[in-house]
């Protein structure tokens, strides 16, 4: 399957802090990008879906300015998690698909802890 | 809630026994994938059964999908205790290839 890869793997930040995590299709095109979040022992929500070059979508109850999402370019989507608080630790997980693709490929999920 | 509803929710049984669960979804779809998740890491693809199938095996993996009562199950069969994982099922709508997951088995597979 095509390759998705997640950047950092890990990362601890101060309150307050803005985090970027990145989301890179290796070996194709990825039109749309979608960023999930889940807590502990909970499952996967989808939090947006981004397509290249336009503004993404939000789902219900996620705050826009707090989750900036860009995607630039066809390979690259990024997540910035602005002034970061406690409540915003969790596992987040980028997914990717082409045009015309049935399936999203999957990265390796990052995980933030705010202290 | 955008989530489908698995169950059952924890799963505990021998080493060798078969494990089923089940997930049932509430929207059209054009098909609906199986993921493994090791505390708390990246997901693991399993399967992918599309919409105009109503089966499909991967090795140990069996997934049943029944589109008009809108549900699939996954058996794996002869388990391990290396099987030991959530699965989660996650459907791609029609409408585009927004992908829902569901709210997860927690499996436990005991040497």
């Amino acid at each position: 399957g095509a390759v998705v890869s997640q950047h950092p793997s890990r990362v601890i930040c101060k309150s307050g802090t803005s985090v970027k995590i990145e989301c890179r299709s290796l070996d194709f095109q990825a039109t749309t990008m979608f960023w999930y979040r889940q807590f502990p022992k909970q499952s996967l929500m989808l939090m947006a879906t981004s397509n290249e070059g336009s503004k993404a979508t939000y789902e219900q109850g996620v705050e826009k300015d707090k989750f900036l999402i860009n995607h630039a370019s066809l390979t690259l989507s990024t997540l910035t998690v602005t002034s970061a608080h406690p409540e915003d630790s969790s596992f987040y997980i980028c997914s990717a698909s082409s045009r015309g693709g049935t399936e999203a490929f999957f990265g390796q999920g990052t995980r933030l802890t705010v202290v | 809630s955008q989530q489908g509803e698995e169950d059952p929710q924890a799963l505990s049984i021998q080493e060798g026994e078969n494990a089923t669960m089940n997930c049932s979804y509430k929207t059209s779809i054009n098909n609906l994938q199986w993921y493994r998740q090791n505390s708390g890491r990246g997901l693991v693809h399993l399967i992918l059964i599309r919409s105009n199938e109503r089966e499909k095996h991967s090795g140990r993996l069996r997934v049943t999908l029944d589109t008009s009562k809108k549900s699939s199950s996954l058996l794996i069969t002869a388990s391990r205790a290396a099987d030991t994982a959530s699965y989660f099922c996650a459907t791609e709508g029609t409408g585009g290839f927004k992908t829902i997951f569901g709210a997860g088995t927690r499996l436990f597979v005991k040497a």
